[in-house]
């Protein structure tokens, strides 16, 4: 099993809606937990960083972590076509472990 | 601030030819890391640098050497390029192992 498993997509929405992004993980030990977001033929950046459970917020962006069931998800509300892009999830058991990445989600947000 | 920067931005090597691919970071990080992406595989890391000094194995060393050459410059040296090393080449950097990392904008090398 891989530790860090996302759906490859890709996925299409209509402008406006609401994407829906998630990964599952296999190690309990994660606790640091990031969604990078990479555009063609660029690096990825960063987007959100939580640390342990709960959700983060910022603008419309949403970040969830539930620890209980190792699963990891990134809401974008009111997608618009600049939202077209790969999102990469990472993950890290902190102490100098190494962040372990999802393959990426590509998103396709049609106008 | 321009933020971590690799050069060059494309290479096209022929087998067993040597390159080394140059990252610096400006945000005084304390940690480098090199990765490569090919399709369907995802990000898998190279080698990394915990901190000015050090270097570690990531999941992919074999065919490089790296270089800390100070805390801000981290290379990659491919010896005898081969096929197989065909890829994009990114570097990030980190203030600490535990936060979020900061990636360059990728090199791409087409080893032929």
């Amino acid at each position: 099993q891989k530790e860090v498993e996302q759906d490859p997509g890709p996925l299409s929405v209509p402008e406006g809606a609401i994407v829906s992004l998630n990964c599952t993980y296999s190690n309990s030990a994660f606790q640091y937990f990031m969604w990078y977001r990479q555009y063609s033929r660029k690096g990825p950046e960063l987007l959100m960083y939580t640390y342990s459970s709960g959700n983060k917020e910022d603008g419309r962006f949403t970040a969830q972590v539930d620890k209980s069931s190792k699963y990891i998800s990134l809401f974008i509300r009111d997608s618009q076509p600049s939202d077209s892009a790969t999102y990469l999830c990472a993950m890290s058991a902190g102490g100098n472990n190494r962040l372990a990445f999802g393959k990426g989600n590509q998103v396709v947000v049609i106008p | 601030n321009a933020g971590v920067t690799q050069t060059p931005k494309f290479q096209v090597l022929k087998t067993g030819q040597s390159m080394t691919l140059q990252c610096a970071q400006d945000m005084n990080h304390n940690s480098m890391y090199w990765y490569r992406q090919d399709p369907g595989m995802g990000l898998r890391l190279i080698y990394y640098s915990a901190s000015e000094g050090t270097t570690d194995k990531g999941e992919v060393p074999n065919g490089y050497n790296v270089s800390r050459l100070n805390k801000r410059e981290f290379s990659l040296r491919l010896e005898s390029a081969a096929p197989s090393q065909t890829s994009v080449y990114f570097c990030a950097s980190s203030e600490d192992p535990n936060y979020e990392q900061y990636f360059g904008p990728g090199t791409r090398l087409t080893v032929t």
